[in-house]
């Protein structure tokens, strides 16, 4: 049974340049989560989503960051015009219900040159 | 919001002896608890997790331990092998936030000497 699955696992972009970070679900979840973590911090919250819907983006700048769950496909988080500030490790995750275990993908590690 | 604080920042023990790491929280309607094993380069791990209906909750050698009142629970591992080096994030479910936000501490660095 495979985890959560990202990629690419690693990505370069130059500034202005647009990052697409990929994250398919564990089989049989159906809430996905988007966390940041930068060097020797903790992983911060961006976004929830479920099928087809975001239900909490709170966490999310509200420019130049997007992200969707499509109903086939993986879940897309898109960062336009990359600054060099948006380098980070980037998590997916996902679970079941809104109230079970999160489990995480081996992340995306964006580095804007 | 939430404030979730672990310490110490980094542990180093012999291989063979117990760590404790502990972790504060601020919102006293958090009731879901868990802690994460981060290895280099990879994403977190989900190793044990506990709710607020116990106070103790234990998988072979590892355990963690739940005090509402105080508001804070600790990891305890015992028996540690060099394999068991790694961070480890604790995290709650703060109920300002509904039940799908997990809020993180910055983690601890075990490492265990051979």
């Amino acid at each position: 049974n495979a985890g959560v699955m990202q990629n690419p696992r690693h990505l370069v972009r130059r500034r202005g340049q647009e990052a697409r970070l990929r994250c398919s679900p564990m089989k049989g979840h159906s809430h996905v989560y988007w966390y940041r973590q930068l060097p020797e911090e903790g992983l911060k919250f961006m976004v929830y989503l479920q099928k087809e819907n975001i239900i909490d983006e709170s966490g999310m700048p509200k420019e130049r960051f997007s992200a969707e769950f499509p109903k086939e496909g993986p879940s897309i988080l898109r960062i336009q015009q990359v600054v060099r500030g948006d380098s980070a490790a980037y998590f997916c995750a996902s679970s079941t219900t809104d109230n079970s275990p999160l489990h995480f993908g081996n992340g995306t590690r964006l580095t804007v040159t | 919001g939430e404030n979730v604080e672990q310490h110490p920042s980094t542990l180093s023990v012999q291989e063979g002896d117990s760590a404790v790491i502990k972790c504060t929280y601020s919102d006293s309607a958090s009731n879901y608890f868990p802690w994460y094993k981060q290895e280099l380069g990879k994403g977190p791990q989900l190793i044990i997790d506990i709710r607020s209906n116990v106070g103790e909750k234990k998988d072979q050698r590892i355990a963690v331990t739940l005090n509402k009142t105080a508001k804070h629970f600790s990891l305890h591992i015992t028996e540690t092998q060099p394999e068991d080096s790694a961070v480890y994030f604790c995290a709650s479910f703060p109920q300002l936030y509904g039940n799908n936000r997990l809020a993180f501490g910055k983690g601890n660095q075990v490492v265990v000497i051979p």
